[in-house]
Protein backbone atom coordinates (compact mmCIF):
# COMPACT_ATOMS: atom_id res chain seq x y z
CA UNK A 1 0.00 0.00 0.00
CA UNK A 2 0.90 3.85 -0.28
CA UNK A 3 3.12 5.00 1.91
CA UNK A 4 2.93 8.74 1.14
CA UNK A 5 0.31 10.52 0.52
CA UNK A 6 -1.07 14.23 -0.65
CA UNK A 7 -3.40 16.32 -0.01
CA UNK A 8 -5.11 17.48 -2.25
CA UNK A 9 -4.81 15.74 -6.15
CA UNK A 10 -5.93 18.37 -8.04
CA UNK A 11 -6.51 22.22 -6.99
CA UNK A 12 -7.52 25.34 -9.09
CA UNK A 13 -7.26 28.50 -7.62
CA UNK A 14 -7.34 32.52 -8.75
CA UNK A 15 -3.86 34.49 -9.89
CA UNK A 16 -3.10 36.10 -6.48
CA UNK A 17 -4.04 33.39 -4.21
CA UNK A 18 -1.57 31.07 -2.05
CA UNK A 19 -2.08 27.12 -1.91
CA UNK A 20 -1.02 24.57 0.69
CA UNK A 21 -0.27 21.57 0.01
CA UNK A 22 0.15 18.64 2.19
CA UNK A 23 2.51 15.94 2.47
CA UNK A 24 2.31 13.06 5.12
CA UNK A 25 4.06 9.70 5.42
CA UNK A 26 1.37 6.90 6.44
CA UNK A 27 2.95 4.70 9.49
CA UNK A 28 6.57 5.71 9.23
CA UNK A 29 8.33 8.55 10.51
CA UNK A 30 10.20 10.26 7.56
CA UNK A 31 14.11 12.09 8.14
CA UNK A 32 13.92 14.01 4.82
CA UNK A 33 11.25 14.80 2.53
CA UNK A 34 11.50 16.03 -0.98
CA UNK A 35 9.11 18.27 -2.81
CA UNK A 36 9.52 18.34 -7.23
CA UNK A 37 7.66 19.30 -9.64
CA UNK A 38 6.77 18.17 -12.96
CA UNK A 39 5.59 20.18 -16.31
CA UNK A 40 3.67 17.49 -18.78
CA UNK A 41 6.32 15.09 -20.58
CA UNK A 42 8.89 16.20 -18.45
CA UNK A 43 11.76 15.01 -15.75
CA UNK A 44 11.15 15.74 -12.41
CA UNK A 45 13.16 18.83 -11.25
CA UNK A 46 13.84 18.60 -7.71
CA UNK A 47 12.72 22.06 -5.76
CA UNK A 48 13.63 21.78 -2.03
CA UNK A 49 14.74 19.01 0.46
CA UNK A 50 13.58 19.41 4.26
CA UNK A 51 14.94 17.50 7.58
CA UNK A 52 12.17 17.20 10.32
CA UNK A 53 12.95 20.67 12.62
CA UNK A 54 14.96 22.25 10.13
CA UNK A 55 15.00 24.44 7.49
CA UNK A 56 15.15 23.57 3.69
CA UNK A 57 17.22 23.52 1.08
CA UNK A 58 16.32 25.19 -2.24
CA UNK A 59 17.92 24.19 -5.69
CA UNK A 60 19.05 26.79 -7.33
CA UNK A 61 16.69 28.89 -9.32
CA UNK A 62 13.62 27.93 -6.55
CA UNK A 63 12.62 31.43 -5.05
CA UNK A 64 11.89 30.34 -0.79
CA UNK A 65 9.89 32.86 -0.33
CA UNK A 66 7.29 31.38 -3.28
CA UNK A 67 7.36 28.28 -2.23
CA UNK A 68 7.27 28.23 1.14
CA UNK A 69 8.01 24.35 2.93
CA UNK A 70 7.60 23.88 6.42
CA UNK A 71 8.41 20.14 8.09
CA UNK A 72 6.49 20.64 11.14
CA UNK A 73 6.76 16.69 11.90
CA UNK A 74 8.35 13.37 10.97
CA UNK A 75 5.50 12.29 9.31
CA UNK A 76 3.98 15.95 7.38
CA UNK A 77 5.49 18.16 5.25
CA UNK A 78 3.63 21.28 3.42
CA UNK A 79 4.30 23.30 0.27
CA UNK A 80 2.67 26.86 0.23
CA UNK A 81 2.68 28.30 -3.31
CA UNK A 82 2.71 31.70 -2.74
CA UNK A 83 0.64 34.48 -4.59
CA UNK A 84 0.33 31.84 -7.72
CA UNK A 85 0.26 32.81 -11.01
CA UNK A 86 -0.72 30.85 -14.29
CA UNK A 87 2.84 29.71 -14.66
CA UNK A 88 3.23 28.40 -11.29
CA UNK A 89 0.65 25.23 -12.59
CA UNK A 90 2.11 22.06 -12.76
CA UNK A 91 2.00 18.85 -11.07
CA UNK A 92 3.51 18.78 -7.66
CA UNK A 93 5.18 15.78 -6.29
CA UNK A 94 6.47 15.18 -2.76
CA UNK A 95 9.12 12.32 -1.72
CA UNK A 96 10.38 10.75 1.53
CA UNK A 97 12.76 8.91 2.95
CA UNK A 98 11.20 6.77 5.69
CA UNK A 99 13.66 5.83 8.76
CA UNK A 100 15.77 3.16 8.40
CA UNK A 101 15.65 3.04 4.58
CA UNK A 102 17.92 4.47 1.48
CA UNK A 103 15.02 4.92 -1.05
CA UNK A 104 12.66 7.40 -2.03
CA UNK A 105 8.99 6.88 -1.70
CA UNK A 106 6.63 9.34 -3.70
CA UNK A 107 3.51 10.72 -2.95
CA UNK A 108 0.45 10.30 -6.07
CA UNK A 109 1.29 14.02 -6.64
CA UNK A 110 -0.92 17.63 -6.24
CA UNK A 111 -2.27 18.96 -10.06
CA UNK A 112 -2.52 22.66 -9.70
CA UNK A 113 -3.74 24.94 -12.48
CA UNK A 114 -3.68 28.87 -11.41
CA UNK A 115 -6.48 30.84 -13.41
CA UNK B 1 27.40 16.13 -18.89
CA UNK B 2 24.62 14.52 -16.13
CA UNK B 3 25.73 12.73 -13.75
CA UNK B 4 22.81 9.88 -14.92
CA UNK B 5 22.05 9.41 -18.43
CA UNK B 6 18.90 7.62 -19.77
CA UNK B 7 17.28 7.03 -23.24
CA UNK B 8 14.01 9.32 -23.20
CA UNK B 9 12.59 6.57 -26.26
CA UNK B 10 9.53 6.64 -26.78
CA UNK B 11 10.21 2.83 -27.35
CA UNK B 12 7.28 0.95 -28.56
CA UNK B 13 7.05 -3.12 -28.60
CA UNK B 14 4.47 -5.67 -28.96
CA UNK B 15 2.87 -7.34 -26.21
CA UNK B 16 4.66 -10.43 -24.98
CA UNK B 17 7.99 -8.63 -25.87
CA UNK B 18 10.87 -8.86 -23.56
CA UNK B 19 12.19 -5.00 -22.66
CA UNK B 20 15.14 -3.86 -21.80
CA UNK B 21 15.48 -0.10 -20.11
CA UNK B 22 19.07 1.65 -19.46
CA UNK B 23 20.92 3.84 -17.65
CA UNK B 24 24.72 4.62 -17.74
CA UNK B 25 26.49 6.92 -14.71
CA UNK B 26 29.36 8.75 -14.11
CA UNK B 27 29.74 8.77 -10.05
CA UNK B 28 31.61 5.55 -8.99
CA UNK B 29 30.37 6.35 -5.05
CA UNK B 30 26.62 5.87 -6.07
CA UNK B 31 25.85 2.16 -4.25
CA UNK B 32 21.92 2.00 -4.40
CA UNK B 33 20.32 1.86 -7.89
CA UNK B 34 16.36 2.25 -8.01
CA UNK B 35 13.80 1.82 -11.01
CA UNK B 36 10.64 3.76 -10.25
CA UNK B 37 7.42 3.83 -12.73
CA UNK B 38 5.45 6.78 -13.23
CA UNK B 39 2.02 6.32 -14.98
CA UNK B 40 0.61 9.21 -16.71
CA UNK B 41 -0.81 11.89 -14.13
CA UNK B 42 0.43 9.75 -11.05
CA UNK B 43 3.85 10.01 -8.66
CA UNK B 44 6.41 7.41 -9.41
CA UNK B 45 6.09 3.86 -8.51
CA UNK B 46 9.27 2.01 -6.50
CA UNK B 47 9.72 -0.45 -8.83
CA UNK B 48 12.92 -2.17 -7.57
CA UNK B 49 16.32 -1.58 -5.99
CA UNK B 50 19.21 -3.08 -5.50
CA UNK B 51 22.74 -2.49 -3.60
CA UNK B 52 25.99 -2.77 -5.25
CA UNK B 53 26.42 -4.88 -8.29
CA UNK B 54 24.79 -7.80 -9.19
CA UNK B 55 21.24 -8.82 -10.28
CA UNK B 56 17.41 -8.84 -8.42
CA UNK B 57 14.81 -10.24 -9.96
CA UNK B 58 10.71 -9.80 -8.84
CA UNK B 59 8.21 -11.63 -10.97
CA UNK B 60 8.76 -10.47 -14.92
CA UNK B 61 11.09 -7.51 -13.57
CA UNK B 62 14.87 -8.39 -13.25
CA UNK B 63 17.07 -5.44 -12.26
CA UNK B 64 20.88 -5.85 -13.27
CA UNK B 65 23.83 -3.20 -11.76
CA UNK B 66 27.64 -3.55 -13.49
CA UNK B 67 29.60 -0.99 -11.44
CA UNK B 68 32.67 -1.81 -13.39
CA UNK B 69 30.64 -0.29 -16.63
CA UNK B 70 28.60 1.64 -14.76
CA UNK B 71 25.39 0.37 -16.16
CA UNK B 72 22.33 -0.41 -15.21
CA UNK B 73 19.48 -2.47 -16.79
CA UNK B 74 15.64 -3.09 -16.36
CA UNK B 75 14.49 -6.09 -18.17
CA UNK B 76 10.67 -6.71 -17.92
CA UNK B 77 9.45 -10.19 -19.46
CA UNK B 78 5.83 -11.18 -21.14
CA UNK B 79 5.51 -7.04 -21.25
CA UNK B 80 1.71 -6.26 -20.61
CA UNK B 81 0.07 -2.94 -21.87
CA UNK B 82 -0.34 -1.81 -18.45
CA UNK B 83 3.43 -1.74 -18.35
CA UNK B 84 2.68 1.32 -20.24
CA UNK B 85 4.26 3.78 -18.74
CA UNK B 86 7.51 6.39 -18.16
CA UNK B 87 10.43 4.16 -16.43
CA UNK B 88 13.11 6.14 -14.32
CA UNK B 89 16.34 5.16 -13.00
CA UNK B 90 17.55 6.34 -10.00
CA UNK B 91 21.07 6.15 -7.88
CA UNK B 92 22.95 7.23 -4.66
CA UNK B 93 25.30 6.90 -2.14
CA UNK B 94 24.88 5.45 1.13
CA UNK B 95 23.01 7.74 3.57
CA UNK B 96 23.27 10.61 1.01
CA UNK B 97 19.31 11.77 0.93
CA UNK B 98 18.25 12.30 -2.82
CA UNK B 99 18.54 10.60 -4.89
CA UNK B 100 19.96 11.48 -8.99
CA UNK B 101 17.30 10.51 -11.33
CA UNK B 102 17.71 9.77 -15.16
CA UNK B 103 15.42 11.70 -16.99
CA UNK B 104 12.67 9.02 -17.91
CA UNK B 105 12.23 6.72 -20.68
CA UNK B 106 8.66 6.24 -21.99
CA UNK B 107 7.53 2.59 -22.76
CA UNK B 108 4.14 1.95 -24.95
CA UNK B 109 3.25 -1.91 -25.48
CA UNK B 110 0.65 -2.65 -27.47
CA UNK B 111 -1.78 -5.16 -27.79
Amino acid sequence: GAVVSQHPSWVICKSGTSVKIECRSLDFQATTMFWYRQFPKQSLMLMATSNEGSKATYEQGVEKDKFLINHASLTLSTLTVTSAHPEDSSFYICSAILRGKETQYFGPGTRLLVL
Amino acid sequence: QKEVEQDPGPLSVPEGAIVSLNCTYSNSAFQYFMWYRQYSRKGPELLMYTYSSGNKEDGRFTAQVDKSSKYISLFIRDSQPSDSATYLCAMKRTNAGKSTFGDGTTLTVKP
